[in-house]
C-alpha cells in the first residue's frame, strides 16, 4: 500500500515558467517531508524539506508547500531551467528513521 | 559528496545464487539505509542500521539480510536471488549532526537476476 503518492508520472514545462510537482500522503503521523531530485544513473540528491509544523519552506527557486488537512504537499520551481529536468521524488519521514518515497515525477523543462 | 561508495556498480547473476552488495562510507555516520528502486514503486526501504550490529527491517525486507560489523560498511545480502529482486539498489546515510533529516545517497548498484 503506497503511503506516499505522486499521481503525475511526467510533467513538461517551458523554460522560465513555473513547475509544480504534487505529492499526496495517507499517514497523518508523518512528521517531516522531503523532496529529492534524481538524474539518470545517479543517486537521488536532497533538494528541500519541510517540517509538519510548517506550511511553507523556500530555498532560492524552490518552494515546498504543505497542506496537512489535505495531506498534500507540492514543490514549486520558479523559474524553471533546462537543468531542472530530472525525476523528482517526494518522501515522508516517521519515527526519525522510516522514510517512505513516492513513485516519482519526471520533469522535462523545454528550452 | 557524502563519501558513499557502492560495489559492485553492476552485477548480473542467476536465480538461486547468493549476492552481497556493499555500501561504504568514510565519514563515520551512524545511520545507513538500503533501498531498491523499481518502476512504478519509487524507492522502497529494505533495511536500515542505526549503529554497529544494530539493524532493523524496512517495508520490503523479505528475501534480504544485512550486516554491519564496522561503522563504515553496510552489507546487503540476497541469500538466494530471485528474478523479482532485479532492481537498482541505493545505499544512503543520514548525518546525525545535521539539524534536518536529509539523506545522502550512493550512486547505486544495478542488479540483474536471470
Amino acid at each position: 500500500d503506497q503511503q506516499v503518492k505522486q499521481n503525475s508520472p511526467s510533467l513538461s514545462v517551458q523554460e522560465g515558467r513555473i513547475s509544480i510537482l504534487n505529492c499526496d500522503y495517507t499517514n497523518s503521523m508523518f512528521d517531516y517531508f522531503l523532496w529529492y531530485k534524481k538524474y539518470p544513473a545517479e543517486g537521488p540528491t536532497f533538494l528541500i524539506s519541510i517540517s509538519s509544523i510548517k506550511d511553507k519552506n523556500e530555498d532560492g527557486r524552490f518552494t515546498v508547500f504543505l497542506n496537512k488537512s489535505a495531506k498534500h504537499l507540492s514543490l514549486h520551481i520558479v523559474p524553471s531551467q533546462p537543468g531542472d529536468s530530472a525525476v523528482y521524488f517526494c518522501a515522508a519521514l516517521i519515527g526519525g528513521n522510516q522514510f517512505y518515497f513516492g513513485t516519482g515525477t519526471s520533469l522535462t523543462v523545454i528550452p | 559528496d557524502a563519501g558513499i561508495t557502492q560495489s559492485p556498480r553492476h552485477k548480473v547473476t542467476e536465480t538461486g545464487t547468493p549476492v552481497t552488495l556493499r555500501c561504504h562510507q568514510t565519514e563515520n555516520h551512524r545511520y545507513m539505509y538500503w533501498y531498491r528502486q523499481d518502476p512504478g514503486h519509487g524507492l522502497r526501504l529494505i533495511h536500515y542500521s542505526y549503529g554497529v550490529k544494530d539493524t532493523d527491517k524496512g517495508e520490503v525486507s523479505d528475501g534480504y539480510s544485512v550486516s554491519r560489523s564496522k561503522t563504515e560498511d553496510f552489507l546487503l545480502t540476497l541469500e538466494s536471488a530471485t528474478s523479482s529482486q532485479t532492481s537498482v539498489y541505493f545505499c544512503a546515510i543520514k548525518p546525525r549532526d545535521r539539524g534536518i533529516n536529509e539523506q545522502f545517497f550512493g550512486p547505486g548498484t544495478r542488479l540483474t537476476v536471470l
